[in-house]
């Protein structure tokens, strides 16, 4: 089944402890992105990558780092969290970089809580 | 630098009403607008998408949406809601041919259908 897979599903940590949330597609996309989702604010944008080494950053970066070393994987790293990262996380991908189109598949999602 | 408004944070209604939900950006070249839906607790998930030709489009369940190139509009509409229909509804907008990462989305809409 094409989807794209994120863990852990829920995550309670504390201030300035690293994490990593996986990210994996298996529909030989070229474009991932992360996303965080937060009431009254809708989606916005962390980071994207159009393709294996190919990162960038989006609306709000702070704090966060990405990696695409392979091309089905897009981990969105934490160094140091802090209780405004508290969120649910959305990677999502897509196969069209080319034309402009970009019809994203999500991720169920990544319920973060840092105390 | 682009913006997508979404008009409503939240909007009730009862089952069998008519729903339109507005959406406006604010980008003047050439786009491509997307609907997606989150229902309750899941991912979100691709309602109608228009990219070119008929600026009338179908999607899923019934929606359909309206690009209105004058008005920088593109509003979700449905004859007849159902209480299954409840969920938070985003516009999103991409450039053609602009940065591919790039997809805005709105802050969302939240519909309820009272049964």
């Amino acid at each position: 089944e094409a989807q794209v897979t994120q863990n852990p599903r829920y995550l309670i940590t504390v201030t300035g402890k690293k994490l990593t949330v996986t990210c994996s597609q298996n529909m030989n996309h070229e474009y991932m992105s992360w996303y965080r989702q937060d009431p009254g604010l809708g989606l916005r944008q962390i980071y994207y990558s159009m393709n294996v080494e190919v990162t960038d950053k989006g609306d709000v970066p702070e704090g966060y780092k990405v990696s695409r070393k392979e091309k089905r994987n897009f981990p969105l790293i934490l160094e140091s969290p802090s209780p405004n990262q508290t969120s649910l996380y959305f990677c999502a991908s897509s196969w069209d970089r080319s034309s402009g189109a970009n019809v994203l598949t999500f991720g169920a999602g990544s319920r973060l809580t840092v105390l | 630098a682009q913006s997508v408004s979404q008009h409503n944070h939240h909007v009730i209604l009862s089952e069998a009403a008519s729903l339109e939900l507005g959406c406006n950006y604010s980008y003047g070249g050439t786009v491509n607008l997307f609907w997606y839906v989150q229902y309750p607790g899941q991912h979100l998930q691709l309602l109608l998408k228009y990219f070119s030709g008929d600026p009338l489009v179908k999607g899923i369940k019934g929606f359909e949406a309206e690009f209105i190139k004058s008005k920088f509009s593109f509003n979700l509409r449905k004859p007849s809601v159902q209480w299954s229909d409840t969920a938070e509804y985003f516009c999103a907008v991409n450039n053609y041919g602009g940065s591919q990462g790039n997809l805005i989305f709105g802050k969302g809409t939240k519909l309820s259908v009272k049964p």
